[in-house]
């Protein structure tokens, strides 16, 4: 069964730190997403690794990095944490085909 | 830009009513079409999938959802919910020629009532 591990559950930090973000899949999937779920907005893409070191911006970028230096681990960065910026925030993983997506738990980011 | 519409944001039914979640995706091309579940406190998990073939799809937990390509839909059914069915409900839409990028739409929260 695939995994989709996301390091925490819910993460409170303060207007401008440096915020990371980590998932980590079992699966070897190609495939690696950030999103973020907001009430009445569904899922957004921020995001999105083709493989390793290989990243495109998804729909609402800005404000957002990733690194993907290993396969299985895709991080997403926030550079200077805005308030605008308090979410859920869900990992994704699949293969490079158009298989369906595994999902995190998610991590609920409040920032203060 | 391609987008998928979820038409109802909050249903509520009573056990044992017949559910029917509405989807409809602006593109004429080949899609991949999806619905995902997330019960209160959990992981986003797939309900089913239509790739080709028939357009009516079986998937888990007794939903099924039907394809209608000339009306660009694929809404969600099932028979008889159960308050064990209370959650939040997506239509998702992969674009042929899109890099498997998954196109959500705005989410359904159904509550059933017991």
């Amino acid at each position: 069964d695939v995994k989709v591990t996301q390091s925490s559950r819910y993460l409170v930090k303060r207007t401008g730190e440096k915020v990371f973000l980590e998932c980590v899949q079992d699966m070897d999937h190609e495939n690696m997403f950030w999103y973020r779920q907001d009430p009445g907005l569904g899922l957004r893409l921020i995001y999105f690794s083709y493989d390793v070191k290989m990243k495109e911006k998804g729909d609402i970028p800005e404000g957002y990095s990733v690194s993907r230096e290993k396969k299985e681990r895709f991080s997403l960065i926030l550079e200077s944490a805005s308030t605008n910026q308090t979410s859920m925030y869900l990992c994704a993983s699949k293969r490079i085909s158009n298989q369906p997506q595994h999902f995190g738990d998610g991590t609920r980011l409040s920032i203060l | 830009a391609q987008s998928v519409s979820q038409h109802n944001h909050h249903v509520i039914l009573s056990e044992a009513a017949s559910l029917e979640l509405g989807c409809n995706y602006s593109y004429g091309g080949t899609v991949n079409l999806f619905w995902y579940v997330q019960y209160p406190g959990q992981h986003l998990q797939l309900l089913l999938k239509y790739f080709s073939g028939d357009p009516l799809v079986k998937g888990i937990k007794g939903f099924e959802a039907e394809f209608i390509k000339s009306k660009f839909s694929f809404n969600l059914r099932k028979p008889s919910v159960q308050w064990s069915d209370t959650a939040e409900y997506f239509c998702a839409v992969i674009v042929s020629g899109n890099t498997g990028k998954l196109i959500f739409g705005q989410g359904t929260t159904l509550q059933v009532k017991p």
